[in-house]
């Protein structure tokens, strides 16, 4: 158990929905982030938060957005879904966000499917 | 062209065998190389990281890294059936930040 949670677990959704994914870092961890994996384009970064601010972004589509609250939890918010929007999304947490190595903890993953 | 390329396999192997498992890539800012290991339905760990060119040994697990090849190795001696799981090659750059690029894969199954 890696100590990052995300919930739910599964979402079953249909297209043109939007939904919300959320996540809990790690205790004391300061930075998230947010992966997509799906069966052609492998595991791919989003976006990360860094104490509450936007530190960097990846190839994230303008429907997804994301935060982080006060309180360190993060939620990605995906809208106007398609189906190619399915896939497993992962949260991970570090400590830091800076620029030097700190180590990901990943989280269980959410499975979107949209029908 | 993906900036890391890594075959999906799958590979098999029977137990007690060394594997090796092989990543490339094409951006020479990368500086931190990982090895992660995924199991079905379940988030990726951390298995080892290296930082710039050279080996690093933790049990029956060896990381390599050749930055002047572009190439980074993970070596599994006396291979588990539990080591069977997708293995996976992840960089960054420090002027990325902690932005991981991740190759596609490798699964990996070793049979008793």
């Amino acid at each position: 158990d890696s100590g990052v949670t995300q919930t739910p677990k599964h979402l079953i959704t249909a297209t043109g929905q939007r939904v919300t994914l959320r996540c809990s870092p790690r205790s004391g961890d300061l930075s998230v982030y947010w992966y997509q994996q799906s069966l052609d384009q492998g595991l791919q970064f989003l976006i990360q938060y860094y104490n509450g601010e936007e530190r960097a972004k990846g190839n994230i589509l303008e429907r997804f957005s994301a935060q982080q609250f006060p309180d360190l939890h993060s939620e990605l918010n995906l809208s106007s879904l398609e189906l190619g929007d399915s896939a497993l999304y992962f949260c991970a947490s570090s400590a830091r966000g800076g620029f030097s190595y700190n180590e990901q903890f990943f989280g269980p993953g959410t499975r979107l499917t949209v029908l | 062209q993906k900036e890391v390329e890594q075959d999906p396999g799958p590979l098999s192997v029977p137990e007690g065998a060394i594997v090796s498992l092989n990543c490339t890539y094409s951006n020479s800012a990368f500086q931190y190389f990982m090895w992660y290991r995924q199991y079905s339905r379940k988030g990726p760990e951390l298995l080892m990281y290296t930082y710039s060119s050279g080996n690093k040994e933790d049990g029956r697990f060896t990381a390599q890294v050749d930055k002047s090849s572009k190439y980074i190795s993970l070596f599994i001696r006396d291979s588990q059936p539990s080591d069977s799981a997708t293995y996976l090659c992840a960089m960054s750059a420090l002027q990325d930040g902690n932005k991981l690029v991740f190759g596609a894969g490798t699964i990996l199954r070793v049979k008793s």
